[in-house]
Formats: structure tokens, C-alpha cells, sequence
């Protein structure tokens, strides 16, 4: 197994474009989430998934941010119409549902908005 | 709603030194997980350890070892021997058993520096 992958790993865009991330969980994980890090800060909760349902949604997810699991493997994040305060590293993380929970975390897709 | 604190920004300490982080966290939950996550510069981030709050004894890795004081909600980090890969950012975070919301809540996060 190779890990939690992220792709791209960098992104710059200008405000009001879409963009979308998308992250391959190891593959006996049965959930997957998503965190927001800016510079300096610890890793925000965006939204989990067990298998392809959507559990939970933070807050910070606007209406402008949309995520899928659609076979409960993969996973794309969406953002649309970009803002710079968008800019920031998303991370995802994969788990068993079973246990601690331990997260086994990607290498992020950092956005810059221009 | 759960929170997790730590109040060193930064800390430093001499190779082959021991330093320890700090976290305090509150949560009303009477079971739940506690973890600290290393986050090397331009790296992912990776368990060092956990500890679950109904074990009385503490948790070792090595020469990664915490102090948890359920009462006062205090899970503290300690690295003996710091080695120079210790470099790196140290996250607290906090998970409930079961039941309602099962995300990760994190710390801000303690920049450690290890001089040679």
C-alpha cells in the first residue's frame, strides 16, 4: 500500500475559478476526511465520509465547497468561485471506523488564490 | 464542543535533551482518544502516540512518552533524548469513542526546534 495520495499537490488559481482535489485513501479504510491547514495553524474539520455517505460537515464548509465519495473509495473536493481566502493546504486522511480512529493523512494539495 | 489547547507557540531543546509539549483539552465525554501528530516541514503528518482515557497508564513509543491527567485535562508530550529529525510541528488532538461527531479535533500546534 502506498498511503493516502493528493493530487495536484500544488494548485494556483484566480478568484472566482473552480478547482478540485482529489484523494485516494489506503485502500482497506473504510472513511475519509477532509481538514483545511493555513500557515501556522493546526488542521481545521472540513467533512468525513464512511464508505460513500457523507457523515458530518463542518461549518466552514460553504456552500461553495462540495465533497464526493461515489464509491466509497476515491474522493473530490470542490471548491467553486474561488476566493484568497481559500488559500490554504487541504489535507485528507484516511481511517478505519473500527479502533482509535488513527488518521493516516495525505500530503495536502496547497491552494493559492491570486 | 470539544477543544484542545496548547500553549506553546514554540519550544527548543539541545540534541539528545528531553523537552515536554503541553495540551489541555475540554470535553464533558468520560471515554475518548487522545493523539500527538508530528508534522515535519514540507512532510505529512504521522502518529507519534495515543492514549485512551479509560487506560490509567500512560502511554509509551520509545523515547516518546505523555503524562495524561484525566482530572485536570492535561495530556502532555515528553521526548527524551531529541534527536534532530524531532524538528518538526506537534499537534494534540482529541477523538470521541462513539457516538455524535467522531472528527479529529486539533490542537494549534507547538513548533519544536532541536540545536545541535
Amino acid at each position: 500500500d502506498t498511503g493516502v495520495s493528493q493530487d495536484p499537490r500544488h494548485k494556483i488559481t484566480k478568484r472566482g475559478q473552480n478547482v478540485t482535489f482529489r484523494c485516494d485513501p489506503i485502500s482497506e479504510h473504510n472513511r475519509l476526511y477532509w481538514y483545511r491547514q493555513t500557515l501556522g495553524q493546526g488542521p481545521e474539520f472540513l467533512t468525513y465520509f464512511q464508505n460513500e455517505a457523507q457523515l458530518e460537515k463542518s461549518r466552514l464548509l460553504s456552500d461553495r465547497f462540495s465533497a464526493e465519495r461515489p464509491k466509497g473509495s476515491f474522493s473530490t473536493l470542490e471548491i467553486q468561485r474561488t476566493e484568497q481566502g481559500d488559500s490554504a493546504m487541504y489535507l485528507c486522511a484516511s481511517s478505519f471506523s473500527q479502533g482509535s480512529g488513527e488518521l493516516f493523512f495525505g500530503e495536502g494539495s496547497r491552494l493559492t488564490v491570486l | 464542543a470539544q477543544t484542545v489547547t496548547q500553549s506553546q507557540p514554540e519550544m527548543s531543546v539541545q540534541e539528545a535533551e528531553t523537552v515536554t509539549l503541553s495540551c489541555t483539552y475540554d470535553t464533558s465525554e468520560s471515554d475518548y482518544y487522545l493523539f500527538w501528530y508530528k508534522q515535519p516541514p514540507s512532510r505529512q503528518m504521522i502518529l507519534v502516540i495515543r492514549q485512551e482515557a479509560y487506560k490509567q497508564q500512560n502511554a509509551t513509543e520509545n523515547r516518546f512518552s505523555v503524562n495524561f491527567q484525566k482530572a485536570a485535562k492535561s495530556f502532555s508530550l515528553k521526548i527524551s533524548d531529541s534527536q534532530l529529525g524531532d524538528a518538526a510541528m506537534y499537534f494534540c488532538a482529541y477523538r470521541r469513542t462513539q457516538g455524535g461527531s467522531e472528527k479529529l479535533v486539533f490542537g494549534k500546534g507547538t513548533k519544536l526546534t532541536v540545536n545541535p
